[in-house]
């Protein structure tokens, strides 16, 4: 079976660095993808790491252990725009066969 | 560029009722998938297609079909509607089934109410 876990909801400051971790149990593994969720919105890609180590983009960095099935989000200098669920999703192989987690909601405050 | 299109936006139906969510995609893209949403469950997969005439049952296909006669068009139907469906469903479209970065661009969602 394939099971990714992920925190329900964070809270974090404006300005702050906050981490969003993954751990994952899957049937196979080709790469991890976080996505953002606005409410009432689609998910729109952020990053994608399918070799070890950290990946940065901007504000926003993304770390694999794939020893460890563990990835995290990390996103820098907090805007009130960053508010929004983030998806963690595994690809595991063939035909868009993306596993999700339930996505951790995050808000931030002033 | 349109992107991924999904239609209707919201939805109520009857139980019992079927219908069709349109998708249709404008960057011919070679596969398309269907995910609905739900709170604490996060996006479970239904259906999927590899290219047309292709498909294939994801995580949760029961009550539902799909067909790919086009490489833009993937419908989803709903056969015979249940409160079990109401749900926020998602379309989406990538380029490849490849270990590159082909991630998923997914439509504006339906959000689906079956009373």
């Amino acid at each position: 079976g394939q099971n990714i876990d992920q925190p329900t909801e964070m809270t974090a400051t404006e300005g702050a660095i906050v981490q969003i971790n993954c751990t994952y149990q899957t049937s196979g593994f080709n790469g991890l993808f976080w996505y953002q969720q606005h409410a009432g919105e689609a998910p729109t890609f952020l990053s994608y790491n399918v070799l070890d180590g950290l990946e940065e983009k901007g504000r926003f960095s993304s770390f694999l252990s794939r020893s460890k099935g563990y990835s995290y989000l990390l996103l820098k200098e907090l805007q009130m725009k960053d508010s929004a669920s983030y998806l963690c999703a595994v690809f595991t192989g063939g035909g868009n066969k993306l596993t999700f987690g339930t996505g951790t909601q995050l808000k931030v405050e002033l | 560029n349109a992107g991924v299109t999904q239609t209707p936006k919201f939805q109520v139906l009857k139980t019992g009722q079927s219908m069709t969510l349109q998708c249709a995609q404008d960057m011919n893209h070679e596969y398309m998938s269907w995910y609905r949403q739900d709170p604490g469950m996060g996006l479970r997969l239904i259906h999927y297609s590899v290219g047309a005439g292709i498909t294939d049952q994801g995580e949760v296909p029961n009550g539902y079909n799909v067909s790919r006669s086009t490489t833009e068009d993937f419908p989803l139907r709903l056969l015979s509607a249940a409160p079990s469906q109401t749900s926020v469903y998602f379309c989406a479209s990538s380029t490849s089934d490849a270990t590159t970065n082909e991630k998923l661009f997914f439509g504006s969602g339906t959000q689906l109410s079956v009373l």
